[in-house]
């Protein structure tokens, strides 16, 4: 298996655009996470699935940002409009069973807003 | 309010040395705790994870410790080689499968 694959690996783009990240979780995998970092705030789960259902998306910053699941191979997560403090790097996450298991983190999409 | 706190923030060591990082938290309800390895640039990857009955886990040259009494687990490292440089990150999952994350610990494996 290839691991999480993540797209794209760098995103630049404007203040007030939308910005789509892409995702595609271990095969077998049920649950799927999105986390975001930055040096000042460290890991921040943003919302998780579990067998393509929203669980948790207590994390969402605001309403700029939604994230989907349309099937168990793909995610996204979009912002629209970006400002540059979403300026970070993206990862997304899946694991067999959900939260309490072993996670297996994406490379990271690495976003600037300008 | 739950929060995790990891300490040292940095630091160096010599190759071959152990070290000994730590966590301390407050998350009530406890489910688990995680200690991640997270090598620049990439995402992190998971050492080990214990339960509220575990009190030692071991990967390796890597060996977690956790009292759920005191709230506190370590991360001891042995023999530390270059690629141990890394930052090292204290995850606790609370009730409700919320995750608290504590800011890492930047360990740095010099010649």
């Amino acid at each position: 298996d290839a691991g999480v694959i993540q797209s794209p690996r760098h995103e630049v783009t404007e203040m007030g655009q939308e910005v789509t990240l892409r995702c595609k979780p271990i095969s077998g995998h049920n649950s799927l996470f999105w986390y975001r970092q930055t040096m000042m705030r460290g890991l921040e789960l943003l919302i998780y699935f579990n067998n393509n259902v929203p669980i948790d998306d207590s994390g969402m910053p605001e309403d700029r940002f939604s994230a989907k699941m349309p099937n168990a191979s793909f995610s996204t997560l979009k912002i629209q409009p970006s400002e540059p403090r979403d300026s970070a790097v993206y990862f997304c996450a899946s694991t067999y069973q959900g939260p309490r298991e072993r996670q297996y983190f994406g490379p990271g999409t690495r976003l600037t807003v300008l | 309010k739950n929060q995790v706190e990891q300490s040292p923030q940095s630091l160096i060591i010599l190759e071959g040395k152990n070290c000994t990082l730590q966590c301390n938290y407050t998350v009530s309800p406890f489910s688990n705790l995680r200690w991640y390895k997270q090598d620049t640039g990439r995402g992190p990857v998971s050492l080990t994870i214990m339960t509220f009955s575990e009190n030692t886990k071991s990967n390796g040259r890597y060996t977690a410790t956790l009292d759920a009494d005191t709230k506190q687990s370590s991360l001891h490292i042995t023999a530390s080689q270059l690629s141990d440089s890394a930052s090292y990150i204290c995850v606790v999952t609370g009730g409700g499968n919320k995750l608290t994350f504590g800011t890492g610990t930047q360990l740095k494996v010099e010649l």
